[in-house]
């Protein structure tokens, strides 16, 4: 079975402090996405990444992609109360047809 | 455009009887994926249609089934309820079901079903 892991599970840090949220897996994708999901609300999908060692920015936040493809990492800066919510990777493995996600990182920021 | 659209928002069902949920799509897609999540175990693929056709599977008993209309429109049934079935059941729209290439899921708010 192909396990997509999060880390960490839970983080909580003070506005304005920076922080990194990672995804691994052991097999590669074809591509990966990011997700934000708010307390009763579905997953709203932040970026997708597809080539390796690809950065993507958004704001305060960058996506980075693994070269090997196998792992990305979210790393925000500054980070706001705004920010807090559940943050999901999903992906999609080489000769797979569906979307996995990982566990999550639920991330609180304290005002 | 609205966006995808879930009922009902909310559920309470008792162990044994079944349930129906109800999924539209954003106008346009052609895709409805559906899937289960819980604290402990996360957001878990339940299926896939595609243009009425059950295209992917997940990992998941034969009490749980789904089927698409030719509108797109999609629902979901639980039969035979256990209490593990309780989760926040998501569904998520695309144009045409290509998660390889990083095409972009909608998901609705969930319908919360809490089996008692």
């Amino acid at each position: 079975t192909q396990l997509l892991e999060q880390s960490p599970q839970f983080l909580s840090i003070q506005e304005g402090e920076n922080l990194t949220v990672y995804c691994n897996s052991s097999s590669v994708f074809s591509s990966l996405q990011w997700y934000r999901q708010e307390p009763g609300e579905g997953p709203v999908l932040l970026v997708t990444v597809v080539t390796g060692g690809e950065v993507k920015k958004l704001k305060r936040l960058t996506f980075q992609f693994g070269d090997a493809r196998k792992d990305s990492s979210l790393h925000i800066t500054a980070a706001q109360p705004g920010d807090t919510g559940l943050y999901l990777c999903a992906g999609v493995w080489q000769g797979a047809q569906k979307l996995v996600f990982g566990q999550g990182t639920r991330l609180t920021i304290n005002p | 455009k609205a966006g995808v659209t879930q009922t009902p928002r909310y559920l309470i069902k008792t162990r044994g009887q079944q349930v129906t949920l109800s999924c539209s799509p954003i106008s346009g897609h052609r895709s409805v994926s559906w899937y289960q999540q819980t604290p402990g175990q996360g957001l878990q693929f339940l299926f896939e249609y595609f243009s009425e056709t059950q295209r992917n599977k997940g990992n998941f008993p034969g009490r749980f089934s789904g089927r698409q209309f030719s509108n797109s429109r999609s629902e979901m049934n639980v039969s035979t309820l256990e209490l593990g079935d309780s989760a926040l059941y998501l569904c998520a729209s695309s144009l045409s079901g290509a998660p390889k290439s990083g095409e972009k899921l909608f998901f609705g708010s969930g319908t919360q079903l809490s089996v008692l």
